[in-house]
């Protein structure tokens, strides 16, 4: 199984900060995807990371995929209330189809 | 278009007794899977569905576990003789076919509570 290390795990901020969180491995991927969940929903697709080194931007959010494609991160800008949630990076596995999900980060954002 | 249901949304049981999970796919999607949602675990791979095949049981915890596909759509997934530690959300997803790059799209899960 090739594990991904999300951190930090848990994060509060304040509305208007910014905040970076992070997805590593020891494992190469082809891809890396970040997904944010809401309560009682299941995950929703944010992005697909494909080439090291690539950079995408959806509005204030900013996520990174490494040179070496082992590791990425997603920035949030100026964060709003409207961005807490579970954020989640997942990584192709070795069967081509099942993903391979990190723990995820819990972020809450107070107004 | 619809996105992928399932249910019952919430599933409370005894220990020892039976449960079926259901997951209606988005229309179309060949492939669908499984996951479990526990606290503090993050997703865990339970199983892959091609068309009404399983090519991949792997990530079944045990024999009490199982699944089934009808039709290249509906799936059943069946907990027998549930066990405290089955608690979890239970997640479906669909894609248009089954690889890793085509987007997987989940339901809302089934939070399932064994007493």
């Amino acid at each position: 199984t090739q594990l991904l290390e999300q951190s930090p795990q848990f994060l509060s901020i304040q509305e208007g900060e910014n905040l970076t969180v992070y997805c590593n491995s020891s494992s190469v991927f082809s891809s890396l995807q970040w997904y944010r969940q809401e309560p009682g929903e299941g995950p929703v697709l944010l992005v697909t990371v494909v080439t090291g080194g690539e950079v995408k931007k959806l509005k204030r959010l900013t996520f990174q995929f490494g040179d070496a494609r082992k590791d990425s991160s997603l920035h949030i800008t100026a964060a709003q209330p409207g961005d807490t949630g579970l954020y989640l990076c997942a990584g192709g596995s070795h069967s081509g189809y099942a993903l391979n999900f990190g723990k995820g980060t819990s972020l809450l954002v107070t107004p | 278009g619809a996105g992928v249901s399932q249910s019952p949304s919430n599933k409370v049981t005894e220990k020892g007794k039976d449960v079926e999970l259901r997951c209606d796919p988005i229309s179309g999607h060949t492939a669908l899977y499984w996951y479990r949602q526990s606290l503090g675990q993050g997703l865990e791979f339970l199983i892959y569905f091609q068309g009404n095949s399983a090519p991949d049981k792997s990530g079944l915890p045990s024999d009490r576990f199982s699944a089934e596909r009808t039709g290249g759509s509906v799936s059943t997934l069946t907990i027998q003789r549930t066990q405290q530690e089955d608690s979890a959300v239970y997640l479906c997803a669909s894609s248009l076919k089954g690889t890793s790059e085509y987007e997987q799209y989940f339901g809302p899960g089934t939070r399932l509570t064994v007493t």
